[in-house]
């Protein structure tokens, strides 16, 4: 079974802090992505990346970067946390982008900017 | 753009009664259409997917959903509900390369 892994369950970080959220996934997959949920708004795209080094802006990347320098590794950044920041955050590995490819993932990290 | 609109928020079913989770997509070409199923303090799992084969796809738990390119719609049914299925359902399509979610639909379940 492909796993993905977040590193941490919960987070409670100050304002302006930098935050590192991690996400590891054991399958060998090219395409990796980073969402933020809150209540009533779904999943939002803040980065993916779909090779090692590289990635591009999802629908909401402000505040945000990310770091893929291996393949089995995708970082999410928080420059300077601030309490909008506040969410759930989902990582999810897959294997391609063509049809019918299944997304798999993480438990998530539930961030709280205090 | 929104690429994709789940119509309830919430939907509340008595147990053993039809349930009908409502989605609506939009796609310039032939999508790829998903449902995730997540519940409390769990992930997401893939419920069924739809890849341009059959428009009427079955997943697990007993959950279909029927794609209709004229309607373009994708709503996911299931004939009796389980106490079990109370969870937050989404809609997903990909487009240019991306996982779109939906806001998702609350289903709650009824004794």
């Amino acid at each position: 079974d492909v796993k993905v892994t977040q590193s941490s369950r919960y987070l409670v970080k100050r304002t302006g802090e930098k935050v590192f959220l991690e996400c590891v996934q054991d399958m060998d997959h090219e395409n990796m992505f980073w969402y933020r949920q809150d209540p009533g708004l779904g999943l939002r795209l803040i980065y993916f990346s779909y090779d090692v080094k590289m990635k591009e802006k999802g629908d909401i990347p402000e505040g945000y970067s990310v770091s893929r320098e291996k393949k089995e590794r995708f970082s999410l950044i928080l420059e300077s946390a601030s309490t909008n920041q506040t969410s759930m955050y989902l990582c999810a590995s897959i294997l391609d982008l063509g049809q019918g490819t299944e997304a798999f993932f993480g438990q998530g990290t539930r961030l709280t900017v205090v | 753009a929104q690429s994709v609109t789940q119509l309830d928020s919430h939907v509340s079913v008595s147990e053993g009664t039809p349930v009908l989770l409502r989605c609506n997509y939009s796609s310039s070409y032939s999508p790829s259409l998903f449902w995730y199923v997540q519940h409390p303090n769990k992930g997401l799992q893939l419920l069924l997917k739809y890849t341009s084969a059959a428009t009427l796809v079955k997943g697990i738990n007993g959950f279909e959903a029927e794609f209709k390119k004229s309607e373009t719609s994708f709503h996911l049914t299931k004939p009796s509900a389980h106490m079990s299925d109370a969870a937050e359902y989404f809609c997903v399509v990909i487009n240019f390369n991306k996982f779109y979610f939906g806001s998702g639909t609350k289903l709650n379940v009824k004794p």
